[in-house]
């Protein structure tokens, strides 16, 4: 049984510096998300593909954030000119379908910490 | 965005002991509700998605129960064990294709 995986599990890096996370989900599920975890706070969406197409962003993806999901299969999260308040956890959860109340499978997340 | 808040924040009991927590969401424009546990170090697990007025559902010791009409969710855990410990967090789609979360009940099981 093979989940939703993520890559790397922990990032530590400098301010200023770009960081790409890597989100691999489950086979054949044709949609995937992305979330961020702080301190404290549960889960908050960042965007959503459905196939390759990106449908919807959050107002919490500054345009220093980007995510791709070229063939739509794997998925990737770039944070350019990182800033310490970017450290939290994210999180990548795959769906398969595209119905509204699915059940999201998530990774263990990426753990990161800019200094 | 849909405000979806959970009580109490934490939790310590005793090894044996039933215990629950309670998930409240907006009752306008309900459209599921889901169950998550999240063991430090782990993928957060789904527990249940629950969509109707009145579910109820079960895994194991574990269950939930919803009310959309007043917009609040109940996870029961009974006869509770240390590998219960973990954190568990609810979410509401709200008729979006994303999930709102609360902050989670943090659950210590005492041996």
């Amino acid at each position: 049984d093979t989940g939703v995986s993520q890559d790397p599990r922990h990032k530590i890096t400098k301010r200023g510096q770009n960081v790409t996370f890597r989100c691999d989900p489950i086979s054949e599920h044709n949609r995937l998300y992305w979330y961020r975890q702080t301190l404290g706070q549960g889960p908050e969406f960042l965007t959503y593909f459905q196939n390759e197409a990106q449908l919807e962003k959050s107002r919490l993806l500054s345009d220093r954030f980007s995510a791709e999901r070229p063939k739509g299969s794997f998925s990737t999260l770039e944070i350019q000119r990182t800033e310490q308040g970017d450290s939290a956890m994210y999180l990548c959860a795959s769906s398969p379908r595209s119905l509204k109340g699915e059940t999201q499978y998530f990774g263990p997340g990426t753990r990161l910490l800019v200094l | 965005i849909l405000n979806v808040e959970q009580s109490p924040q934490s939790l310590h009991v005793q090894e044996g002991d039933s215990t629950n927590f309670t998930c409240s969401f907006p009752s306008s424009n309900f459209y599921a509700l889901h169950w998550y546990r999240w063991e430090t170090a782990k993928s957060p697990e789904a527990l249940f998605v629950m969509t109707l007025n009145g579910d109820e559902k079960k895994k194991g010791r574990i269950s939930a129960t919803l009310n959309t009409k007043e917009g609040y969710s109940y996870l029961y855990i009974k006869g509770s064990q240390p590998e219960d410990s973990a954190t568990y967090l609810c979410a509401s789609s709200g008729g979006a294709n994303n999930l709102f979360f609360g902050t989670g009940t943090r659950l210590t099981v005492i041996p």
